[in-house]
This record gives C-alpha cells, sequence and structure tokens, in this order.
C-alpha cells in the first residue's frame, strides 16, 4: 500500500540553525500538509499546499516557516530560524479526494 | 467545524469488540465524520469516514445515528496493538484541501 515517507526520522538542531524537514507524498495525490504535535499535546494543523500554492495556514505558520514542492515528488517544510519552542514531532500528510494520509513524522529536537 | 466530544479513556479485553462513541451534536448536514488513531508517536493512521449512512471495512465499522448527532467507531476484535488514542473529527465534504482539527481523542487500552 502506497504511503507518505517522512526524512529524517529525528534532527536535532542548534537553535537559530535553519532546518528543512522533507517529505515524500503517495504520487497521485494533489493535496499537501504539514501538522506538528508537541510532546503530550494535541496534532495541531500548520499549512495545507496545492497546485504549488499554500491553500490555508494556522497562526502557528509565521514568517519563519515556509513550504515548497521543489521538484514534483518532494514537499519540504523550512524552518529558518529555530527556536526552542519549535522542537515537536512534524507530520507531513497528503490526500487526493478524501482521507488524507499521514507520514509516521519527523521528531524536530532544538538545543 | 463541528465539535466533537468524546471519553477520555476506555479499555476493553483482547478479542472483544471496542464500542468508541462520539458526539457531534452540531454537525452540518455537509460534514463527515472521520475516524484516526494514533499508536505511540506515530502519524495518525485513517481508519475510517461516512457521512450518513453505516460503514465498514477492513479495519472497522462505522454506526452513524440517524439524525447524526453521534457515531460509533466499532473494532469487532480488539488486539493488543489496538492500543492507541483514536480521534473522531467532523470535516466539510467537498473541499479536499481541508485542514483536520484534532481534539483530545480517547485513549483505548486493550487488555490481554
Amino acid at each position: 500500500e502506497p504511503e507518505v515517507t517522512q526524512t529524517p526520522s529525528h534532527q536535532v538542531t542548534q537553535m537559530g540553525q535553519e532546518v528543512i524537514l522533507r517529505c515524500v507524498p503517495i504520487s497521485n495525490h494533489l493535496y499537501f500538509y504539514w501538522y506538528r504535535q508537541i510532546l503530550g499535546q494535541k496534532v495541531e494543523f500548520l499549512v495545507s499546499f496545492y497546485n504549488n500554492e499554500i491553500s490555508e495556514k494556522s497562526e502557528i505558520f509565521d514568517d519563519q516557516f515556509s513550504v515548497e514542492r521543489p521538484d514534483g515528488s518532494n514537499f519540504t517544510l523550512k524552518i529558518r530560524s529555530t527556536k526552542l519552542e519549535d522542537s515537536a514531532m512534524y507530520f507531513c500528510a497528503s490526500s487526493g479526494d478524501q482521507p488524507q494520509h499521514f507520514g509516521d513524522g519527523t521528531r524536530l529536537s532544538i538545543l | 467545524d463541528a465539535k466533537t466530544t468524546q471519553p477520555t479513556s476506555m479499555d476493553c479485553a483482547e478479542g472483544r469488540a471496542a464500542n468508541l462513541p462520539c458526539n457531534h451534536s452540531t454537525i452540518s448536514g455537509n460534514e463527515y465524520v472521520y475516524w484516526y488513531r494514533q499508536i505511540h508517536s506515530q502519524g495518525p493512521q485513517y481508519i475510517i469516514h461516512g457521512l450518513k449512512n453505516n460503514e465498514t471495512n477492513e479495519m472497522a465499522s462505522l454506526i452513524i445515528t440517524e439524525d447524526r448527532k453521534s457515531s460509533t467507531l466499532i473494532l469487532p476484535h480488539a488486539t493488543l496493538r489496538d492500543t492507541a488514542v483514536y480521534y473522531c473529527i467532523v470535516r466539510v465534504a467537498g473541499d479536499s484541501s481541508y485542514k483536520l482539527i484534532f481534539g483530545s481523542g480517547t485513549r483505548l487500552l486493550v487488555r490481554p
């Protein structure tokens, strides 16, 4: 069964550094999403992306965040200058007509 | 989006049916009911969704009341691997880019 894959599984970064989280969505899906989950808290929506542009973004998704689909297969989330509070699991998801399917996430640890 | 209410936690014995309730009394006519689960810290896993008819797939059954104000997810023969947090989410139909809003879910513990 096709699945969403995310790399790396764990990323450790110094505060203030840039980080790029990578996702390969399911191949025939057209809608792409990023969510995050701070340890012990709810899964929170960050951004949705369709037709090479952002469809919707949450208040969390400020100017430090950006998304890109650079080559037709990858979907990336960039955090420009990481803060301690960016430490979380980051989940990528993709969808066709209906249900969103999630990857297993990248654990981002900011030191 | 309509809000959902779920019990914080439930448990059931291995091999028995697990029935997880969800209230969504403010659901609109164009909103689907989705169920996802999250095993430990893995990504949310899609289980099933429905609009007004009952649905069944290889993982579970979804029973939606006639007034659509509540639903029940049924895992017919729960196994230890079904221990997870289960999320009931309502989402507008017809807009494939629409975000999912996760609540706190129900923590299901399957006992040996």
